[in-house]
């Protein structure tokens, strides 16, 4: 159980593209999903909270119009990251709650994105 | 001061020794900690969570809490090559607040 998918695992695009990325709950319901980033050798930056059904919480810093994210359903939430930059790449992953022990959080396999 | 430190590494253990990782933590609120394992190229996978002053152990892995000193550990015994990876450290403020360490790079030699 708790198993979290995300799609694409790789993406490459061209610089002012936008890219969509999806995190799925594949065998539980997550109201809450986590968006994160990993540049290389760093550790893993919460970007945002995603919220079934309202609005998502940004991090401080970062960009709510350049990083879109709808959580339309229980079990998807998406990261769009509109007009990419060359300094947007890096690995996103995505995480979701359970609920089946506090705060314990299950990861999706990440997407790493190249913008050329 | 960061949230949750850790030490960088890398930490080199014989194949068959006891790995030992540290980390601490500034919010005396937290409520739950946890040990990700993640191998490079890889997302983070969970190995330990902690809730309570004292120590769980789960296969060759111990996971230690001190909230007094805002210390966790993780022992990892018996070490093999394949446990070769970076370790992250997590704690938890509230439901959904997870902090995360830098993480400790650990190589067990064969």
């Amino acid at each position: 159980g708790a198993v979290v998918s995300q799609h694409p695992s790789w993406v490459i695009c061209k610089s002012g593209t936008s890219v969509k990325i999806e995190c799925r709950s594949l065998d539980f319901q997550a109201t809450t999903m986590f968006w994160y980033r990993q540049f290389p050798k760093q550790s893993l930056m919460l970007m945002a909270t995603s919220n079934e059904g309202s609005k998502a919480t940004y991090e401080q810093g970062v960009e709510k119009d350049k990083f879109l994210i709808n959580h339309a359903s229980l079990t998807l939430s998406t990261l769009t990251v509109t007009s990419a930059h060359p300094e947007d790449s890096s690995f996103y992953i995505c995480s979701a709650n359970p609920g089946l022990a506090v705060g314990t959080q299950y990861f999706g396999p990440g997407t790493r994105l190249l913008v050329l | 001061q960061k949230e949750v430190e850790q030490n960088s590494g890398p930490l080199s253990v014989p194949e068959g020794a006891i790995a030992s990782l540290n980390c601490t933590y500034s919010d005396r609120g937290s409520q739950s900690f946890f040990w990700y394992r993640q191998y490079s190229g890889k997302s983070p996978e969970l190995i330990m969570s902690i809730y309570s002053n004292g120590d769980k152990e789960d296969g060759r892995f111990t996971a230690q809490l001190n909230k007094a000193s805002q210390y966790v550990s993780l022992l990892i015994r018996d070490s093999q090559p394949s446990d070769s990876a970076t370790y992250l450290c997590a704690v938890n403020r509230n439901n959904n607040d997870m902090r995360f360490g830098a993480g400790t790079r650990l190589t067990v030699k064969p």
